[in-house]
């Protein structure tokens, strides 16, 4: 299996004030013949299913703020919050697909 | 409106058998692999079960290989698990969701339905 590990764990962030978490797979997601990165994001809220925020890494889900922004390759992953609105108090995991899906351990983003 | 309704979830003995069952709407359900996620209560996200379109295709977490079996049918726009020799530790949130097209992830998930193993 492909271990996904994010952190930190928890991270608390003023109203308007950035956020940044990390991801890292044990090996690389990155599809060569199309070289794409088969990595998401989501962010998960009380009592809500997951919501997709971001895929191949980089690339913003329709309706998804543009706070919200991905990057990163191989096995080396950011998810970046430029400024934290109220409603982005949530559980942010990412996902690879490249195999049969994992998950890192969520990241909890409170005020 | 894409939309999925899981149905199904309830309490049960150790040892006793469930069978889920999500409903969806709003998209060709044949068009798309299909995929079975759980939660147990205040831990993150594990991966279940796989399906492809024309259920030729399955594939199973080693937690639940041999106890559950993830099927589909195309006319009735219903994905299944069905669940045997349930443990304490399958106690959880189980959600389906629908895998993307062209290389995207999951991006439609259900509501999701609890099982507690008790």
């Amino acid at each position: 299996d492909i271990v996904m590990t994010q952190s930190p764990d928890s991270l608390a962030v003023s109203l308007g004030e950035g956020a940044t978490i990390t991801c890292k797979s044990s090996q690389t997601i990155l599809y060569t013949s199309s070289n794409k990165n088969q990595l998401a994001w989501y962010q998960q809220k009380p009592g809500q299913p997951p919501k997709l925020l971001i895929y191949w890494a980089s690339t913003r889900e329709s309706g998804v703020p543009d706070r919200f922004s991905g990057s990163g390759s191989g096995t080396d992953f950011t998810l970046t919050i430029s400024s934290l609105q109220a409603e982005d108090v949530a559980v942010y995991y990412c996902q690879q697909y490249y195999a049969a899906p994992t998950f890192g351990q969520g990241t909890a983003v409170e005020i | 409106q894409v939309l999925l309704v899981e149905s199904g979830g309830g309490l049960v003995k150790p040892g006793g058998s469930l069978r889920l069952s999500c409903a969806v709407f709003g998209f060709t359900f044949n068009d798309h692999s299909m995929n079975w996620f759980r939660q147990a209560p205040g831990k993150g996200l594990e991966w279940v079960s796989h399906i492809n379109t024309r259920s030729t295709y399955t594939n199973y977490a080693d937690s639940v290989k041999g106890r559950f079996t993830i099927s589909r049918d195309n006319d009735k726009n219903t994905l299944y698990l069905q669940m045997i020799s349930l443990r304490v530790e399958d106690t959880a949130i189980y959600y389906c969701a629908r895998r993307g097209l062209g290389e995207r992830p999951d991006d439609y998930w259900g509501q999701g339905t609890l099982v507690t193993v008790s």
